[in-house]
């Protein structure tokens, strides 16, 4: 069965530092891999995805994911944090076989934080 | 282009009570998907909906079911609410079936059993 591990369900930054957050996922074949920005009291908003094309994948806002096979991560970063960047991230995984394709499986989601 | 809509937004129901919560893809979109978000168990997929059809169904009881009709508008139905059952209820859309497609998420439905 896939899964999706976030580790940390919380990061603080200051304003302009980088942003990690980490995504491992396990998948018993090649997955797609997702993240997702959620606001308050909104719902989820696609960042980027991972289709077995690129491994370094650029998505909105500035922020980009590298999908490592080697180490079953999708960490997302982003160069220099903004206030605006303060939501809850979640990252997803989907395979790409049989009834699986049609759901995903979110990770418990990293809250994050942005001081100024 | 107007959004995925979901009502309604805000929902306060008993234990016991059956509730029936409402989905407006974005037009032209025919994949509809529901999930249940709670702080303890997080994001969970309920099911999803194709051209009326069920496709695939999360690990929850008989109690939640769904429905698409024709113009692609979808239902989830929770009978017998239990405490357990509040949550934020989304709804996603996307242009056809797998997740290939970009699921596009409403603002969620919140609901809360007293």
């Amino acid at each position: 069965a896939q899964s999706v591990t976030q580790l940390g369900s919380h990061v603080s930054v200051s304003e302009g530092a980088l942003v990690l957050l980490r995504c491992n996922y396990s998948s018993s074949v090649p997955p797609y891999l997702f993240w997702y920005v959620q606001y308050p009291n909104q719902g989820l908003q696609l960042l980027l995805k991972y289709t077995s094309a690129a491994t370094l994948v650029k998505g909105i806002n500035g922020f980009e994911a590298e999908f490592k096979k080697s180490e079953t991560s999708f960490h997302l970063t982003k160069p220099s944090a903004h206030m605006s960047d303060a939501a809850e991230y979640f990252c997803a995984v989907s395979d790409l076989g049989g009834g699986s394709n049609y759901k995903l499986t979110f990770g418990k989601g990293t809250l994050l934080t942005v001081n100024p | 282009k107007a959004g995925v809509t979901q009502t309604p937004r805000y929902l306060i129901k008993t234990r016991g009570q059956q509730v029936t919560l409402s989905c407006s893809p974005i037009s032209g979109h025919r994949s509809v998907s529901w999930y249940q978000q709670t702080p303890g168990q997080g994001l969970q997929f309920l099911f999803e909906y194709f051209s009326e059809t069920q496709r695939n169904k999360g690990n929850f009881p008989g109690r939640f079911s769904g429905r698409q009709f024709s113009n692609s508008r979808s239902e989830m139905n929770v009978s017998t609410l239990e405490l357990g059952d509040s949550a934020l209820y989304l709804c996603a859309s996307s242009l056809a079936g797998g997740t290939i497609y970009e699921q596009f998420f409403g603002p969620g439905t919140r609901l809360t059993v007293l």
